[in-house]
């Protein structure tokens, strides 16, 4: 069965401070990797996603960038935290888009920006 | 632009009905999904209409109108579990996922 697993749970970093939020997939290969941002009382805001290695897509200009190194890893990075950061982030993967393109979400991370 | 609209909070009876409902606007249409989301954890897939009509799936059931932008999850024999939010979401043309903000739903004994 397929897993997807992302880490760290929660972090609280100062303005400024780097990041990097890990995710991984196992079960499947080749899948799509999404990053996503959840702020209270808003929809989910899609981050940036990647249909295989290397290949990423982008969907807000922020300071925010993301790599997909393996097949079944995808990595959120930043270099300076703004206050702005803070929200649960979320890692999720789906088959081809052509298909039915369900979710699957991995546990999330709670980020907080001080 | 692209919108989905749906109630910020709904209340319900444990052992009642409750509809919630969601209007769409999307560049294109590629289905309607409705997941469930517990405080503080990830959304969970519950179902997926592409074609109009009624999709059952034991106590859930997701109902789409493409003609009136229009779809609504219908929860039955309502449990305390159910509580939790709602979301929905749209795929447009380009097979991405346009989100809603959630419904929040209370489950009151």
């Amino acid at each position: 069965s397929q897993t997807i697993h992302q880490w760290p749970a929660t972090l609280v970093q100062p303005v400024g401070s780097p990041l990097s939020l890990e995710c991984t997939v196992e079960g499947t290969s080749n899948p799509n990797l999404y990053w996503y941002r959840q702020a209270a009382g808003r929809g989910l805001q899609l981050l940036f996603y990647s249909v295989g290695i290397g290949q990423i897509s982008s969907e807000v200009p922020q300071n925010l960038s993301a790599s997909r190194p393996q097949d079944r890893q995808f990595i959120l990075s930043s270099k300076k935290l703004l206050l702005s950061d803070s929200g649960f982030y979320l890692c999720a993967w789906s088959k081809g888009e052509m298909e039915t393109g369900e979710l699957f979400f991995g546990e999330g991370s709670r980020l907080t920006v001080l | 632009g692209q919108n989905i609209d749906q109630p910020t909070e709904m209340t319900a009876t444990e052992g009642a009905i409750v509809q919630i409902n969601c209007t769409y606007q999307t560049s294109g249409f590629n289905g309607l999904f409705w997941y469930q989301q517990h405080a503080g954890e990830a959304p969970t897939f519950l179902s997926y209409n592409v074609l109009d009509g009624l999709e059952e799936k034991g106590r859930f059931s997701s109902f789409l109108s493409r003609s009136k932008g229009y779809s609504y999850l219908l929860l039955k024999e309502l449990q305390m579990k159910d509580s939790a939010s709602y979301l929905c979401a749209a795929k447009d043309s380009n097979y991405q996922l346009i989100w809603g903000a959630g419904t929040k739903l209370i489950i009151k004994p």
